[in-house]
């Protein structure tokens, strides 16, 4: 079954660091871009970027270019998204997705909770 | 950028009628746009890709159409698990369209 599975939810203070994981199996991990999609609370669905994980090369929307970073490590088949320092505005649900023609397969979502 | 516009945002509909969702690109896109349907809690799910090729395993009675600047979503007969929000995406720079919801009448 392809599948992508996503770290579990986070609840961190502004100014704090963290990275979220997304794990694929199923296919080869390395033959499909990776998307990243932000949802804030009540609203749609935002592309923030994606990664190739065959090579790394990277994409960023122009509206999170600076303010996150995607990275995967092929040789475990998992993609990441990482903050270096939090806001309360990135609090959110965070999903991945396999691209292929479109957004075809859907991580889980991770939870990300910003509060002081 | 090429931004992506959906119309109606909201609309109320019954149970076996015929609905349309209208998605507008600000510049041509020839048929690179996917559409998506959401339902609260969950993950979004691919319907429709390259305008009107129709997902493995999504129920017929969706279809899409469209090119250049302006797609359409039709769901010929709408089903109780159909209610929810549906989103249009081009599929150059991956952008969203900001979404319809599709409330029970």
């Amino acid at each position: 079954e392809v599948q992508l599975v996503q770290s579990g939810a986070e609840v961190k203070k502004p100014g704090e660091s963290l990275k979220i994981s997304c794990k694929g199996s199923g296919y080869s991990f390395t033959s499909y871009w990776i998307g990243w999609v932000r949802q804030m609370p009540g609203k749609g669905l935002e592309w923030m970027g994606i990664i190739y994980p065959g090579d790394s090369d990277t994409r960023y929307s122009p509206s999170f270019q600076g303010q996150v970073t995607i990275s995967a490590d092929k040789s475990i088949s998992t993609a990441y998204l990482q903050w270096s320092s939090l806001k309360a505005s990135d609090t959110a649900m965070y999903y991945c997705a396999r691209v292929k023609d479109a957004f075809d397969i859907w991580g889980q979502g991770t939870m990300v909770t910003v509060s002081s | 950028d090429i931004q992506l516009t959906q119309s109606p945002s909201f609309l109320s509909a019954s149970v076996g009628d015929r609905v349309t969702i209208t998605c507008r690109a600000s510049q041509g896109i020839s048929s690179y746009l996917a559409w998506y349907q959401q339902k609260p809690g969950k993950a979004p799910k691919l319907l429709i890709y390259a305008a009107s090729t129709l997902q493995s395993g999504v129920p017929s009675r969706f279809s899409g159409s469209g090119s250049g600047t302006e797609f359409t979503l039709t769901i010929s007969s709408l089903q109780p698990e159909d209610f929810a929000t549906y989103y249009c995406q081009q599929l150059n720079s991956y952008a969203f369209g900001p979404g319809t919801k599709v409330d029970i009448k």
